[in-house]
């Protein structure tokens, strides 16, 4: 079971906003950065958002992330075709003293 | 940067799965990042096996510690994975990548991976 809980999957209309959620707990989304992961079928996941809302050079920003107390949020703003991926995401967990990550969530683009 | 990995994509019940990653683009000596390795299992779940610095210094998922190790060839500019007595448990798309953190600080992200490598084990 992953250490991160995501609703596995979501869906939005092109040009729609949405959120995809992630809930975790005290010994690592209470206390430390949160990064998500963009993976398209079939190639290797992607960073998209690092430290809670930090968008690496390159990331649209129509991504954005954002953090209150066990869980975080990341927003998609006008839903592309393209952004059709599974989306984790991870934080650093002080029991195991290493990173986690969410089971991901599926987003399909109507 | 990049990363590639390499290595037997089938590996038999009990014994050793050996991985290399090759980084072009970066020095893995220069002691700026981490080195990690992650696992994709068939269902999707993403699991953190364990990284390296420069130095030699690793942290290993407690899970997985009592059977792996974690290993440089500078000269190579690659680092290695070694986990032993696998089973099918093991199974899965293994990922190497640059590890943007710093020691004793908890925080640990991913960027660039590698393109990932299927390892089956079966016999």
């Amino acid at each position: 079971q992953p250490v991160l809980t995501q609703s596995p999957s979501a869906s939005g209309d092109p040009g729609q906003g949405l959120t995809i959620s992630c809930s975790g707990g005290s010994s690592n989304i209470a206390t430390n950065k949160v990064n998500w992961y963009q993976q398209v079928p079939g190639t290797a996941p992607k960073l998209l958002i690092y430290s809670d809302y930090q968008r690496p050079s390159g990331v649209p920003d129509r991504f954005s992330g954002s953090k209150s107390g066990t869980s975080a949020s990341l927003a998609i703003s006008g839903l592309q075709s393209e952004d059709e991926a599974v989306y984790y995401c991870a934080a650093w967990d002080e029991s195991l003293n290493g990173p986690v990550f969410g089971g991901g969530t599926r987003l399909t683009v109507l | 940067v990049q990363l590639e990995e390499s290595g037997p994509g089938l590996v038999k019940p009990s014994q050793s799965l050996s991985l290399t990653c090759t980084v072009s683009g970066a020095s893995i000596s220069s002691g700026s990042y981490y080195w990690s390795w992650v696992r994709q299992h068939p269902g999707g779940g993403l699991e953190w096996i364990g990284h390296l610095f420069s130095s030699g210094r690793t942290s290993y998922n407690p899970s997985l510690e009592s059977r792996l190790t974690i290993s440089a060839d500078t000269s190579k500019n690659q680092f290695s994975l070694r986990l032993n007595s696998v089973t099918a448990a093991d199974t899965a798309v293994y990922y190497c990548a640059r590890d943007h953190h710093d020691f004793g600080e908890p925080y640990s992200w991913f960027d660039p991976w590698g393109q990932g490598t299927l390892v089956t084990v079966s016999s």
